[in-house]
């Protein structure tokens, strides 16, 4: 497509709950990168995904959180058993291999947990 | 591990003046990056620097690397309302896979 695709763009869930976020990368963009923005806050790194290559899953905050990316295109991100401190917004973005035109973000997914 | 710094984390201008924000990393880098987002949006790619002393120009945004490749600053001249935002550096560790973002800058510009 001609952006990067995230949905839902809202998602309100109760505590306790298991979400799952969606991102459709830009076509032919080997690299998908997940982030997590709380309010007025930075980009918090969660998860990078380099064509077939293991995932770099270094940012994830704790095991309730997981990532695949199905034949290097499309990205779910897994929220189990979700916590109030998981409200934020999730950021995809997508680039090509080298980024030399930098990350292209989605439009992020607001979660929010009550 | 690799940290990207940047100062200041607000700045409140009157339109019209000039605004610079700084960017530090700890280590070496290969390129950086600039986005800005807009409030209630998602960044937005604007430039990538990448030789030694390199200074690049888009309108009233002027972009530099420093000669050690270990700093970056964006400078606005004259801010109008539409560069309401904050704005995040970017920088790839030589040898690294993703870029390290810092913390953005958050501008407020007062008509």
């Amino acid at each position: 497509g001609a952006g990067v695709s995230q949905s839902p763009s809202n998602k309100v869930t109760e505590k306790g709950k298991d979400v799952e976020l969606r991102c459709d990368p830009i076509s032919g963009h080997t690299a998908l990168y997940w982030y997590r923005q709380s309010l007025g806050q930075g980009l918090e790194f969660l998860i990078y995904f380099q064509g077939n290559s293991a995932p770099d899953k270094s940012g994830l905050p704790s095991d309730r959180f997981s990532a695949e990316r199905t034949g290097g295109s499309v990205s779910t991100l897994t929220i189990q058993r979700t916590q109030q401190e998981d409200s934020a917004v999730y950021l995809c973005a997508s680039s090509s291999r080298d980024s030399l035109y930098g990350y292209t973000f989605g439009s992020g997914t607001r979660l929010t947990v009550v | 591990g690799q940290q990207v710094m940047q100062i200041p984390q607000y700045q409140h201008v009157q339109e019209g003046e000039d605004f610079t924000t700084y960017c530090n990393s700890s280590t070496t880098l290969s390129n950086i990056q600039w986005y800005k987002q807009r409030p209630g949006g998602h960044p937005v790619f604007l430039i990538q620097l990448v030789k030694s002393g390199e200074v690049k120009k888009q309108k009233r945004l002027t972009f530099q690397f420093g000669e050690a490749k270990k700093n970056s600053s964006l400078h606005i001249t004259a801010t109008q309302t539409t560069d309401v935002g904050t704005y995040f550096c970017a920088g790839f560790g030589i040898g690294g896979s993703r870029l390290t973002f810092g913390e953005g800058t958050q501008l407020t510009v007062n008509p």
